[in-house]
């Protein structure tokens, strides 16, 4: 049973690039969270995500990144016009349902690099 | 907001010693209690994790108690190895369903 897929593994990007990353759920996993860890700090969150639908953005800045999770295909996180600050590993998690339990389940990590 | 606080790392020990990683939270409501573990150049794993008050979490010879009278959730272990060197989070589920983490605290083990 795959476990939560993400790539690319490693990106490198240009100052005002698009950056775009992926991920894979776990199978029968229906919701998506984002995270970024930035140098020497702890892991933020971002976005959640269901299919079709973003449940909460409080954590996603407000210009240049979005997020989405069609209904066939990975969810993708989106950076548009990278600056230096943007470099940083972004993962993903998911988990089966909505559950207050909260354990979620990572892939290794998008790690961005901008130039 | 809800907000997970560790003790700050790096911490080194000596293979054998005694671990202990200490954590505390801020919450509305009675939150589920995590630690995660992040290998080098790898993605976080769950490591243990307790759903309510006075629960004991353990897995790999770690444990931690959720204490709600001290809002804490220490990391413990009696007897540390060289391939427990990592970073550990804590981490909170608040009332969204979303984790949030602490700021990590590297451990490295020496032999």
């Amino acid at each position: 049973n795959a476990g939560v897929m993400q790539n690319p593994r490693h990106l490198v990007r240009r100052r005002g690039q698009e950056a775009r990353l992926r991920c894979s759920p776990m199978k029968g996993h229906s919701h998506v969270y984002w995270y970024r860890q930035l140098p020497e700090e702890g892991l933020k969150f971002m976005v959640y995500l269901q299919k079709e639908n973003i449940i909460d953005e409080s954590g996603m800045p407000k210009e240049r990144f979005s997020a989405e999770f069609p209904k066939e295909g990975p969810s993708i996180l989106r950076i548009q016009q990278v600056v230096r600050g943007d470099s940083a590993a972004y993962f993903c998690a998911s988990s089966p349902r909505s559950q207050n339990t909260g354990e979620l389940f990572f892939g290794e990590g998008s790690r961005l690099t901008v130039l | 907001g809800d907000s997970v606080t560790q003790m700050e790392g790096p911490v080194t020990l000596s293979e054998e010693a005694f671990l202990t990683i200490n954590c505390t939270y801020t919450a509305t409501g009675y939150p589920s209690l995590f630690w995660y573990v992040q290998y080098p150049g790898e993605g976080l794993q769950l490591l243990l994790k307790a759903t309510k008050a006075d629960d004991k979490g353990s897995n790999k010879g770690f444990e931690a108690t959720y204490r709600k009278e001290t809002t804490s959730f220490h990391l413990e272990k009696g007897s540390v190895q060289v391939s427990d060197s990592a970073v550990y989070f804590c981490a909170l589920s608040d009332a969204g369903g979303k984790l949030i983490f602490g700021q990590g605290t590297e451990l490295s083990v020496k032999p």
